[in-house]
């Protein structure tokens, strides 16, 4: 069971659009669509953002959305704010009743 | 509200069993709409999943971490609880517990609500 795969860093300038890849096998990413996204700032727990690949909870913004593509999830957010710079973290079920997270992204607003 | 806090020590010697324990607020472990999971941070790293129970009392477990794990839940006092031997400095995280929000699904992996986290140091 390894982690999936993210960049270790993206950037963007506010207002830009940026995108933020979790790559996994068709053991995971690519045989369900249960992905998950989550944002984390410095010293606070993680956030829910996006789940069921495209899906946001109540109260978050429709700036943050998600996708799939083959082993490939993506979470794109546009309009960028300087409260969105952050660590993003993939989350993904695994064929036998597991999970598995990504490495996490650092996101640097310029 | 729904809140998770978690509890224990925060330094364990390496080669003894770290116990943690997760007690919720707000709402009932008791629901077949949750499953109820461990998450942990090494400093500086990624999230790692640990494992999950459901209300049935049914484990999910990391396989790696399966032989050294024990999730197991107090319906009773609305709580659940980890427990990790044999632990090494590898061990060292902020460890979470976290509600897994079913969505229908077995094990879906949407964590919505986190407790603030405990960091847990393994001195040699």
């Amino acid at each position: 069971q390894s982690a999936l795969t993210q960049p270790a860093s993206v950037s963007g300038s506010p207002g830009q659009s940026i995108t933020i890849s979790c790559t996994g096998t068709s053991s995971d990413v690519g045989n369900y669509n249960l992905v998950s996204w989550y944002q984390q700032h410095p010293d606070k727990a993680p956030k829910l953002m996006i789940y069921e690949v495209s899906k946001r909870p109540s109260g978050v913004s429709n700036r943050f959305s998600g996708s799939k593509s083959g082993n490939t999830a993506s979470l794109t957010i546009s309009g960028l704010q300087a409260e969105d710079e952050a660590d993003y973290h993939c989350c993904s079920y695994v064929a036998g009743a597991t999970l598995v997270f990504g490495g996490g992204t650092k996101l640097t607003v310029l | 509200q729904l809140q998770l806090q978690e509890s224990g020590p925060g330094l364990v010697k390496a080669s003894e069993t770290l116990s943690l324990t997760c007690t919720v607020s707000g709402g009932s472990i008791s629901t077949s709409d949750y499953y109820w999971g461990w998450i942990r941070q090494p400093p500086g790293k990624g999230l790692e999943w640990i494992g999950s129970i459901y209300y049935s009392g049914r484990t999910y477990y990391k396989p790696s971490l399966r032989s050294r794990l024990t999730i197991s839940a107090d319906t009773s006092k609305n709580l659940f609880s980890l427990k990790l031997s044999s632990v090494t400095a590898a061990d060292t995280a902020v460890y979470y517990c976290a509600r897994d929000n079913a969505w229908g699904w077995e094990l879906p992996g949407s964590f919505d609500y986190w407790g603030q986290g405990t960091l847990v140091t393994v001195s040699s």
